[in-house]
């Protein structure tokens, strides 16, 4: 089975600052991996995918991340975030093979600070 | 183009009543998806449709919990009866053809169920 550990609940973070979220999972196969973003009383919003190819994704709103096989993790960072991206982050994995099926982290909660 | 559609966004009833839920996916997407998300956790899946085939509905709670897609296109999840422990938010989500994973799935704003 596959699981997905958001170990960080929060991160505080003042603006202009950089941040990194961390993503680690578990898998005896070969996953594709997702990072998602839910707004306030909105649904998620997809970020980046890793499928196959270069490990540094980079998606919109200027966050990129990297797929790491031996550490199993893929963690999300931003150079210089803004007010704005105080969101919930979300974690996913799916595996190849499967159909789609989506397993989430329990989101971390980036809070920017002015 | 519109996203994807559910109604209502809030809900609040006793328990033991009925509730109904409504989503109208992406046009075009017969992959469609119901999630439930608790406080503080991620979404988990309850049932994915192909069209009108119900195609993993293992974590679905039947005793209560139905959904159904007649005709492909919109869909109506229910909780007959309600408990305590369903309060929460309800996502759904659609998709391209799931047999290629990676497509991007994309999500209404959920209904927030509470049951008091």
């Amino acid at each position: 089975a596959q699981s997905v550990t958001q170990l960080d609940s929060q991160v505080p973070v003042f603006e202009e600052a950089p941040v990194e979220l961390r993503c680690n999972y578990s898998s005896s196969v070969s996953v594709y991996l997702f990072w998602y973003v839910q707004y306030p009383n909105q649904g998620l919003q997809l970020l980046l995918k890793y499928l196959s190819g270069s490990t540094l994704v980079k998606g919109i709103n200027g966050f990129e991340a990297e797929f790491n096989k031996s550490q199993t993790s893929f963690h999300l960072r931003k150079p210089s975030v803004h007010i704005s991206d105080t969101a919930e982050y979300f974690c996913a994995v799916s595996v190849l093979g499967a159909t789609n099926k989506l397993i989430f982290g329990t989101g971390t909660l980036l809070a920017v600070q002015p | 183009e519109a996203g994807v559609v559910q109604s209502p966004r809030y809900k609040i009833i006793e328990k033991k009543q009925p509730v109904a839920f409504w989503c109208n996916p992406i046009s075009g997407h017969n992959t469609l998806y119901w999630y439930l998300q608790n406080l503080g956790q991620g979404p988990e899946l309850l049932i994915r449709y192909e069209n009108e085939e119900a195609v993993d509905d293992s974590q679905l709670p039947k005793d209560r919990f139905s959904a159904e897609r007649l005709k492909g296109v919109d869909s109506t999840l229910k909780i007959q009866p309600a408990e305590l422990g369903d309060s929460a938010v309800y996502l759904c989500a659609s998709s391209l053809v799931a047999q290629s994973p990676g497509n991007e799935q994309f999500f209404g704003p959920g209904t927030r169920l509470t049951v008091l």
